[in-house]
């Protein structure tokens, strides 16, 4: 098993650009989240979903929208980028309920 | 919603000493409480976890332990080795029902 995979790993965009952060896991879980992790502020949730065709929105939604088409994807959107935007995203899925969470390598994304 | 602390925020020990991260957390009905472990570069990477009905869980050099009356619970590393360097992370969740909510993390730096 691959595990969760993310893509890219490094991305620069320029402010107002949009780009989708691509997030897979092979292991048949249902609940997939996306956090952001920015320096002392620890791991935010930004969105996640509890299986396909099924999201909602965490601590720090705006400026991203997901969708689930799939149980294996979960793609992160942003819509117009921002400086603010600027930090390490990491994708995470989790078997059933929110216990143990396996989290991808992360896409680090620098908005100039 | 949950609140979580964690201190310190940074923690330099010495090879061979001990070291203790410390997380507190605000709704009693949280039932679940997992460590994170994260490497330079990687996504975080569950090390050891704890249940609500249990005091102390051990898994060779890590233990943690909690204080559910005080609501509070620790890591402990014993005989730090230079490999434990990483960034680590508590959570407390309510098991199968909420999203966790994580502390913001400790720096762990193991001197040889």
């Amino acid at each position: 098993n691959a595990g969760v995979t993310q893509t890219p790993k490094f991305q620069v965009l320029k402010t107002g650009q949009s780009m989708t952060l691509q997030c897979a896991q092979d292991m048949n879980h249902e609940y997939m989240s996306w956090y952001r992790q920015d320096p002392g502020m620890g791991l935010r949730l930004i969105h996640y979903s509890v299986g396909a065709g099924i999201t909602d929105q965490g601590e720090v939604p705006n400026g991203y929208n997901v969708s689930r088409s799939t149980t294996e994807d979960f793609p992160l959107r942003l819509l117009s980028a921002a400086p603010s935007q600027t930090s390490v995203y990491f994708c995470a899925s989790t078997p059933e309920g929110w216990e143990t969470q396996y989290f991808g390598p992360g896409t680090r994304l620098l908005v100039l | 919603g949950e609140n979580v602390e964690q201190h310190p925020s940074t923690l330099s020990v010495q090879e061979g000493d001990s070291a203790v991260i410390k997380c507190t957390y605000s709704d009693s009905a949280s039932n679940y409480f997992p460590w994170y472990k994260q490497e330079l570069g990687k996504g975080p990477q569950l090390i050891i976890d704890i249940r609500s009905n249990v005091g102390e869980k051990k898994d060779q050099r890590i233990a943690v332990t909690l204080n559910k009356t005080a609501k509070h619970f620790s890591l402990h590393i014993t005989e730090t080795q230079p490999e434990d360097s990483a960034v680590y992370f508590c959570a407390a969740s309510g098991g199968g029902s909420y999203i966790p909510t994580f502390g913001r993390g400790t720096s762990l730096i193991v001197h040889p």
